[in-house]
């Protein structure tokens, strides 16, 4: 059974700092990894998805890499800004089946201090 | 221009009682899909459909049924609601098989059961 893990829970930082969050995955067959943010009382944002087949994306200055072989994922925040405060959630598609479901980890709620 | 929309935000109901939630995307997406968010913020897949037609049906309670209507719109109808049914609910939209591309969220229904 896949299970997903986020550490840490909770992180809080001073605006500037490079910063970095994890994700782990149980079982390391799985079809993709996706990185969503969610901010308090808001839906969730998609912000990388990465193919198994991959080993990282990046958009702006996040950037996300995928270890599938050790069940990892960490994703990469360059200078932090307040306006990254969130709640990040990851979610991976495990690869057997053809409808195999997004199983989320818990999120790690990040502070961005000014 | 609102992708995913959900009506109503908030929700607060008696036990007992049987209420519906809207989901409309103007995405064009192929699939649709409903989370439940529980006060751990866990989130976990309740139903996906594909083109109309139901494919994941998780193991929720029969009082929950996913109505589908077209493609651009998931609704979601709960019977004889429970106190264990306060959650945030969530429904997302992604462009052709399931969980293969981006998820788009629309910002949840806060449902209240008192």
């Amino acid at each position: 059974k896949q299970e997903v893990t986020q550490i840490p829970a909770a992180l809080s930082v001073p605006e500037g700092e490079n910063l970095v969050l994890n994700c782990s995955f149980t079982d390391s067959a799985i079809y993709n990894l996706q990185w969503f943010r969610q901010d308090p009382g808001k839906g969730l944002t998609s912000l990388l998805l990465i193919q198994s087949s991959q080993r990282e994306q990046t958009s702006g200055r996040l950037n996300a890499s995928l270890d599938k072989s050790s069940g990892r994922s960490t994703l990469y925040i360059a200078a932090s800004q307040p306006g990254d405060s969130a709640t990040y959630l990851c979610a991976v598609r495990p690869g057997s089946g053809n409808t195999g479901k997004l199983i989320f980890g818990q999120g790690t709620t990040l502070q961005v201090k000014p | 221009d609102t992708a995913v929309s959900q009506t109503p935000k908030y929700l607060v109901t008696q036990m007992g009682n049987d209420k519906s939630i809207k989901c409309e995307q103007n995405l064009g997406h192929d699939t649709m899909y409903w989370y439940k968010q529980d006060s751990k913020k866990f989130l976990k897949i309740m139903f996906s459909y594909n083109n109309k037609e139901l494919i994941i049906n998780e193991t929720v309670p029969n009082r929950f049924s996913p109505k589908s209507p077209d493609k651009a719109h998931l609704n979601l109808h709960i019977n004889s609601l429970e106190l264990g049914d306060s959650a945030v609910y969530f429904c997302a939209s992604s462009q052709g098989q399931p969980y293969v591309h981006e998820q788009y969220f629309g910002p949840g229904t806060r449902l209240t059961v008192t």
